[in-house]
């Protein structure tokens, strides 16, 4: 079937305005997870979902970090007021059930970010 | 904590050369082990995994073994191809909580014809 989609693939935004940043998990995965990969900083988890619920935000980096997801499938990362540090290609991941040290996550394309 | 910690790139190897990149970790009980290949411009691919200690992952030529005495997960090809150029990621994932992975930094692979 269909793999994990993210929406837009390039975003381009001024220091200071809002974005969102979309993703479609791979059809029945209940966890949901965000992941930032920028230069200097590797991989960093910035949020996980397990259904509708986010029972770990312990990455977001600040409070302009927001994220939700809606009817167990589709989940939107927002960043209010983008900093030049935000900038970063913003990956999606889901896995089967979640919860799991088995569990094995599937990456989606990832959304790059640009703040000028 | 958990961490991973990967050897520094590049890596630039002869086509049908040996590779191996290293990968060791720190956790706590018994994590899960990955290699994640980033192809340019491609997002994450699993490559292998491996979930407890002597299991072997494999998959496209390459292999990796959980190695608990040692706690490390070395990537390993007996002969690389051009197109095994990519960035290659070594993960766990944490063993309580969330279970979010945590990757290294990342080693990039270059094969030269």
């Amino acid at each position: 079937g269909a793999g994990v989609s993210q929406s837009p693939s390039n975003k381009v935004t001024e220091k200071g305005k809002d974005v969102e940043l979309r993703c479609d998990p791979i059809s029945g995965h209940t966890a949901l997870y965000w992941y930032r990969q920028s230069l200097g900083q590797g991989l960093e988890f910035l949020i996980y979902f397990q259904g509708n619920s986010a029972p770990d935000k312990s990455g977001l980096p600040s409070d302009r970090f927001s994220a939700e997801r809606t009817g167990g499938s589709v989940s939107t990362l927002t960043i209010q007021r983008t900093q030049q540090e935000d900038s970063a290609v913003y990956l999606c991941a889901s896995s089967l059930v979640g919860g799991r040290v088995t569990d094995t996550q599937y990456f989606g394309p990832g959304t790059r970010l640009t703040v000028l | 904590g958990n961490s991973v910690t990967q050897m520094e790139g590049p890596v630039t190897l002869s086509e049908e050369a040996f590779l191996t990149i290293n990968c060791t970790y720190t956790a706590t009980g018994y994590p899960s082990l990955f290699w994640y290949v980033q192809y340019p411009g491609e997002g994450l691919q699993l490559l292998l995994k491996a979930t407890k200690a002597d299991d072997k992952g494999s998959n496209k030529g390459f292999e990796a073994t959980y190695r608990k005495e040692t706690t490390s997960f070395h990537l390993e090809k007996g002969s690389v191809q051009v197109s095994d150029s990519a960035v290659y990621f070594c993960a766990l994932s944490a063993t309580s909580g969330t279970y979010k992975y945590i990757f290294g930094t990342g080693t990039r692979l270059k094969v030269l014809a």
